[in-house]
């Protein structure tokens, strides 16, 4: 499957504790957008990155969460302190600057569904 | 207001027929646009992207109307399987793709 990977796909957690999620994008892809999907809304955008440079946060993303993409191949999202608002599908897409040309087409992960309790 | 929106939905329709979705932007900077379709609990899927005046790809059809910044997605002949949340988004032609809410389709025999 050459496709975005996410992992894990479900994780249930307790008020207080640090979560940690995984995205692994499709291989030449540079480009990697990390967003949070509420029932009823589109995504969000939290987060992107052009290599292993994080570019722009989102005003969304507080002190609580930070990304990283340490060689510019796959990133983790961290979210420290979880709070019951939290509860969310954080979704992973990647895209790429040569193959997708300036429209940025992007093509997303199957996503993490957390829930805070 | 929101940068993006969409007509709330959601549809329902027989099958066989037209159905349109609508989608508004308001950053007149955003250069293109795509519709995304996402079925329950699972992730959005790129069904269409839009760069000038429209886009055709068999029964789906969507355009784009700068002046008036809104771009609408056409479905023909529609299918049971057709039934999903469709998503429209639009990009300023950097990083940031803003999503609309989305509009629910249920397609009934």
């Amino acid at each position: 499957d050459t496709g975005v990977s996410q992992d894990p796909r479900h994780k249930i957690t307790k008020r207080g504790q640090n979560v940690t999620f995984r995205c692994d994008p499709i291989s030449e892809h540079n480009r990697l957008y990390w967003y949070r999907q509420t029932l009823g809304q589109g995504p969000e955008f939290l987060t992107y990155f052009q290599n292993e440079a994080q570019l722009e946060k989102s005003r969304l993303l507080s002190d609580r969460f930070s990304a990283e993409r340490p060689k510019g191949s796959f990133s983790t999202l961290e979210i420290q302190r979880t709070e019951q608002g939290d509860s969310a599908m954080y979704l992973c897409a990647s895209s790429s600057l040569l193959a997708g040309g300036p429209h940025n087409e992007q093509f997303f992960g199957p996503g993490t569904r957390l829930t805070v309790l | 207001r929101k940068e993006v929106e969409q007509d709330p939905g959601p549809f329902n329709v027989p099958e066989g027929a037209t159905v349109a979705f609508n989608c508004t932007y308001s950053n007149s900077a955003s250069q293109s646009f795509f519709w995304y379709r996402q079925d329950c609990r699972k992730e959005p899927k790129l069904l269409m992207s839009v760069y000038s005046s429209g886009n055709e790809d068999g029964r789906f059809t969507a355009q784009l109307n700068r002046a008036s910044q809104y771009i609408s997605l056409l479905i023909r002949d529609s299918k049971l399987s057709d039934s999903a949340t469709y998503l429209c988004a639009a990009n300023t032609g950097g990083f940031k793709t803003i999503f609309g809410a989305g509009t629910r389709l249920f397609v009934k025999a």
